[in-house]
């Protein structure tokens, strides 16, 4: 089964600085999906960014940006100028081609924004 | 269009009752998951459907969890003999079936059991 790690519980960042969020994955598919979500408190949960296992290139949605290292089963997240707004759990997620109903989250980082 | 829609938000009820929770998913999506958020923690995956096929049941903590999706479209969690661990949020997300399509959540329902 594939399992989802995200190692940082808790990660903090100043107002417009950079900060990354890491994930790391275990599986034994080669095509898969990879994505980042954003839980604010009112707790409803926002996609960020997607990645498809198949494309080199790694995603970018304005401020946010991956690092897909598929060798390594590797996600980073990166944010840039970070915002206020930001702050929330972020979780990492994978689904699988093969088995379309497995979809499996890292038990997130909550990150906090200074001003 | 319209997102998923849970209901209720918040639930409180006591131990040893049974309670209903629903989900509405967005039009046009075939593919249907629970999942429970206990407090601070990640998503503990619950059940899921897809179209007409069988439903995977497979995360399910217990015969006191079930649920069923009418139509294709609206579904229902219901969780019998509640206890004081089911205290949690449950999630419900839809998506559309295959190409790595994500997962659209819905604000959940925070259910108390006191």
């Amino acid at each position: 089964a594939q399992t989802v790690t995200q190692s940082q519980p808790e990660m903090s960042v100043q107002e417009a600085e950079t900060v990354t969020l890491s994930c790391t994955y275990d599986t034994s598919e080669s095509d898969y999906y990879l994505f980042w979500y954003k839980q604010p408190p009112s707790r409803q949960m926002i996609l960020v960014i997607r990645q498809e296992a198949y494309k080199q290139q790694n995603a970018t949605e304005n401020r946010f940006s991956v690092n897909f290292q598929k060798a390594a089963k590797s996600f980073s997240l990166k944010i840039s100028d970070s915002q206020l707004g930001d702050a929330a759990m972020y979780f990492c997620a994978y689904r699988s081609v093969q088995n379309n109903n497995d979809m499996r989250f890292g038990a997130g980082t909550r990150l906090t924004v200074k001003p | 269009g319209a997102g998923v829609s849970q209901s209720p938000s918040n639930k409180v009820t006591e131990k040893g009752k049974d309670v209903e929770l629903r989900c509405d998913p967005i039009s046009g999506h075939t593919a249907l998951y629970w999942y429970r958020q206990s407090l601070g923690q990640g998503l503990e995956f619950l059940i899921y459907f897809q179209g007409n096929s069988a439903p995977d049941k497979s995360g399910l903590p217990s015969d006191r969890f079930s649920a069923e999706r009418t139509g294709g479209s609206v579904s229902t969690l219901t969780i019998q003999r509640t206890q004081q661990e089911d205290s949690a949020v449950y999630l419900c997300a839809s998506s559309l079936w295959g190409d790595g399509s994500p997962l659209h959540f819905g604000n959940g329902t925070r259910l108390t059991v006191t």
